[in-house]
């Protein structure tokens, strides 16, 4: 079946960084764009920005551009989310999530939880 | 750009109807028919109900119903059952290319 598995909990220190793997199967990889969406403990979802499975350019939203990186390997059909220089407040899971149409996320991976504190 | 609006918190009893409202501006909600709404349960991630303002992926229960009217879309669920109890966010694309959240809407049956 379709699906999108992410990489474990993160602990980190601040100033450390992060990379979040999110890999698909069940479908052909590049026909559909890859989101990200972070989630901040007891808050609501918040749009990161988004990359092109085909041409790997990544589109990134407000307040998500310098520290945040989306990056691919579409020879094992994963994702993945790099994020520098951490901060407590980076402190949320983070899911990716495929986008079926416009706007339209269809499937999404179980999140990944990224702590961080000292 | 600004989330959209979505009341905090919305309850109804077995059975009833309830509706959540997402209100954006001319330059999302307002402007195209790319709003979709969400599930999620605790702990959870969150589950596609409506795209496209108003059409149900396969699998959803026909109990809930999207439509949209000016800059305000909204999600009706009816026949409330105790397991629709979640966290609902409405989205939307904007004018931007991007993609925007509402604040999510706490359902609770009582």
């Amino acid at each position: 079946q379709e699906q999108l598995v992410q990489s474990g909990s993160e602990l980190k220190e601040p100033g450390a960084s992060v990379k979040v793997s999110c890999k698909a199967s069940g479908y052909t990889f590049t026909r559909y764009a890859m989101n990200w969406v972070r989630q901040a403990p007891g808050q609501g979802l918040e749009w990161m920005g988004w990359i092109n499975t085909n041409t790997g350019n990544p589109t990134y939203a407000q307040g998500f551009t310098g520290r945040f990186v989306f990056s691919l390997d579409t020879s094992v059909s994963t994702a993945y989310l790099q994020i520098s220089s951490l901060r407590a407040e980076d402190t949320a899971v983070y899911y990716c999530t495929r986008d079926r149409l416009v706007a339209t996320f269809d499937i999404w991976g179980q999140g990944t939880m990224v702590t961080v504190s000292s | 750009q600004s989330a959209l609006t979505q009341p905090a918190s919305v309850s109804g009893s077995p059975g009833q109807s309830i509706t959540i409202s997402c209100t954006g501006s001319s330059s999302d909600v307002g402007a195209y028919n790319y709003v979709t709404w969400y599930q999620q349960h605790p702990g959870k991630a969150p589950k596609l109900m409506i795209y496209d303002v108003s059409n149900r992926p396969s699998g959803v229960s026909n109990r809930f119903s999207g439509s949209k009217s000016g800059n305000t879309a909204s999600l009706t669920i009816s026949g409330l059952q105790a397991e629709d109890e979640a966290d609902y966010y409405c989205s939307s694309h904007t004018s931007s290319s991007s993609t925007v959240f509402g604040g999510g809407t706490k359902l609770t049956v009582l």
